[in-house]
């Protein structure tokens, strides 16, 4: 089974729009940790954040914002006023505690983001 | 400080030959992880080294290999090369200060092999 799941493969918004991206994962472990990434067209992932599984706070930095919820294993993450630069593949990923960062991916989701 | 560098940025290969791939972590990371990222299967997870020491290996066939040096730079090879191959091959590095708490990985631009 999949252990992280995007369900949404593309999303297209106007500029200024608010935008939610979807991360549902699966684990055993009861120690683990999530991270979303960028991936603009030049290829290179961007780190943008990091969750450990003890700490649920939900964590805001300018316009993105994150939501992680244990009772549902879903970490989202939202663009507020969405801009033309955000435009970009974003993946959520796992890494469970002791698998010496071995991360597994969801599948992504792009995002456009039009003027 | 300077990026995740991976070199070369492109390559072309034919079937059947080899191929070596390198990596120079960020200053100071002790770990290297290895991704292929190909449109069908998406990002997945190769290798990881530390202290030259490969600690977890993906669902890859042995021909894919790597190796870490004692400066944490890394390489992996792919020998006997098929189409199916063809990706982009990006490698990550964290600081790994403990050996054994996941940390935040940060990627390089990645190497985009084409098999012809």
């Amino acid at each position: 089974a999949q252990k992280v799941t995007q369900a949404q493969t593309e999303i297209s918004v106007v500029e200024k729009e608010d935008v939610t991206l979807d991360c549902v994962y699966e684990t055993r472990d009861t120690t683990y940790y999530l991270f979303w990434y960028k991936q603009p067209p030049s290829g290179e992932l961007v780190f943008l954040i990091r969750r450990n599984s003890f700490d649920e706070q939900n964590e805001i930095s300018g316009r993105y914002s994150w939501n992680f919820q244990k009772s549902t294993s879903s970490f989202n993450f939202t663009i507020t006023a969405s801009q033309v630069v955000d435009s970009a593949v974003y993946f959520c990923a796992l890494s469970e505690a002791g698998n010496f960062n071995k991360f597994y991916f969801g599948s992504g989701t792009k995002l456009n983001v039009k003027p | 400080k300077a990026g995740v560098t991976q070199t070369p940025r492109y390559l072309i290969k034919t079937r059947g030959q080899q191929v070596t791939l390198s990596c120079s972590p960020i200053s100071g990371h002790r770990s290297v992880s290895w991704y292929q990222q190909t449109p069908g299967q998406g990002l997945q997870f190769l290798f990881e080294y530390f202290s030259e020491t490969q600690r977890n290996k993906g669902n890859f066939p042995g021909r894919f290999s790597g190796r870490q040096f004692s400066n944490s730079r890394s390489e992996m090879n792919v020998s006997t090369l098929e189409l199916g191959d063809s990706a982009l091959y990006l490698c990550a590095s964290s600081l790994a200060l403990s050996g054994t708490v996941t940390d935040t990985q940060y990627f390089g631009p990645g190497t985009r092999l084409t098999v012809l």
